[in-house]
């Protein structure tokens, strides 16, 4: 496989489940992001990494915790989420956190029952 | 702080018909620029990038963006629109190393 993939594409959980996002690049990149999009809102940068290691979480409610185990693969582990956190979430890679341009993988609808 | 601003939340526009997307930014300094594009359902795709250089850039799909600083402006453009350009546009902006600001995205709708 190319680019940016992300499993599942589709997930329904309920309040106290707890279920794990993957994200997978296979263009050598050394950055890794993770956003949120909901309806009508802009586009969540929730958490960077550069080379494993966390360089921003933007306020980020504690039932989301990240992953990232190597530079090509990077988890959302989730554990008692709430409604209001139904929404694509969107993995997307860079070369470096100094490149701007990012690759995004096509996303998972996650729906919190 | 960095910022952009695409002030039109939706735009309808014929086939064959030219188009314009409009972005501001706010940045201290000379900032990149990006333009992606997004399906339903699907991640972004990276329509074209300002680095630096030219301020006309040109990108896949046949769309192209300019860069005026005196406006503070990165306009996307593509002479003629097709049905399969419908999908929401998005603006980003990025300065400060990792982070890429993204506006709240133009939804574009082509008649037939």
């Amino acid at each position: 496989e190319t680019g940016v993939t992300q499993t599942p594409r589709h997930l329904v959980m309920g309040m106290t489940n707890k279920k794990s996002l993957k994200c997978e690049q296979h263009l050598g990149h050394n950055a890794m992001y993770w956003y949120k999009q909901s309806a009508k809102k802009p586009l969540e940068l929730m958490f960077v990494y550069s080379l494993e290691e966390r360089v921003e979480n933007n306020s980020v409610p504690s039932r989301f915790s990240p992953e990232c185990p190597n530079s090509s693969h990077l988890f959302l582990h989730l554990h008692t989420l709430q409604p209001e956190d139904s929404a694509l979430y969107l993995c997307a890679s860079s070369l470096s956190l100094l490149e701007g341009e990012q690759y995004f993988g096509p996303g998972t609808r996650l729906t919190v029952t | 702080a960095q910022s952009v601003t695409q002030p039109d939340i939706h735009i309808t526009v014929s086939e064959g018909a030219s188009l314009e997307l409009r972005c501001n930014y706010s940045y201290g300094a000379t900032p990149y620029l990006f333009w992606y594009v997004q399906s339903p359902g699907q991640g972004l795709q990276l329509l074209l990038k300002y680095f630096s250089g030219d301020t006309l850039v040109q990108g896949i799909k046949g769309f192209e963006a300019e860069f005026k600083r005196s406006q503070s402006s990165f306009n996307l453009r593509k002479p003629s629109v097709h049905w399969s350009d419908a999908a929401e546009y998005f603006c980003a902006v990025a300065g400060n190393a990792g982070k890429s600001t993204f506006g709240d995205g133009t939804t574009l709708t082509v008649k037939p």
